[in-house]
């Protein structure tokens, strides 16, 4: 059955620093996957996505990610992570056009 | 960016009590999906609509929910007879014809069963 990981259910980072959140999913075929973020009080937001082609793909708010089939990973990463960064990261990987999320990360920045 | 809208943000009801939640898609989109988060887990899919017709529903979705699209503009989800255990966050989600994969979503409802 496809599935979707995130390993780490807290990070914190300090406002400045690089970030990577990490992904690995289960899925037979070529997968869809998804970043989406949550801030408090908001509702499921899109930050990027990858069907097919580049494997690395650019989203909103300066993140990217990179997909790596050889090692089943999704890893969303931002080069200089902003206080307003803080909220929680779900990847997704789609099956039959219904998301199937991680248990998400919650991120947190120092100032 | 249009939005997807949902409402009420809360709701508190009584177990055994009836809620609908209810939700405004983007205007020209024709998939409709519902997903909960209880708190502490995973974004759980429960259901997708599409021309007037449940398309897929998950092993959550029994027989105390049902969906409709009672017009040109709403979409809700009904739960008969609320448990305690249907506390969660609910989304609602649409996407266009064209773009299927891209799904937009709404805020939220905070469903609380006493």
């Amino acid at each position: 059955a496809q599935s979707v990981t995130q390993p780490d259910i807290h990070i914190t980072v300090s406002e400045g620093a690089s970030l990577e959140l990490r992904c690995n999913y289960s899925y037979g075929a070529t997968p869809y996957l998804f970043w989406y973020v949550q801030s408090p009080g908001q509702g499921l937001q899109l930050l990027l996505k990858y069907f097919s082609g580049d494997t690395l793909v650019q989203g909103i708010k300066g993140f990217e990610a990179e997909f790596k089939r050889s090692q089943s990973s999704f890893n969303l990463r931002k080069p200089s992570v902003h206080w307003s960064d803080a909220a929680e990261y779900f990847c997704a990987v789609v099956n039959t056009g219904k998301l199937i999320f991680g248990q998400g990360t919650t991120l947190q920045v120092k100032p | 960016e249009p939005e997807v809208t949902q409402t009420p943000s809360h709701q508190v009801t009584q177990m055994g009590q009836e809620v609908i939640l209810r939700c405004v898609p983007i205007s020209n989109h024709l998939y409709f999906y519902w997903y909960r988060q209880i708190l502490g887990q995973k974004v759980e899919f429960l259901v997708s609509f599409y021309n007037n017709e449940i398309s897929e529903k998950s092993e959550i979705f029994d027989d105390q929910f049902s969906v409709e699209r009672p017009d040109g503009s709403n979409f809700t989800l009904k739960i008969r007879s609320t448990k305690l255990e249907d506390s969660a966050m609910y989304f609602c989600a649409s996407s266009s014809l064209t773009n299927n994969e891209k799904l937009f979503f709404g805020s939220g409802t905070q469903l609380s069963v006493l």
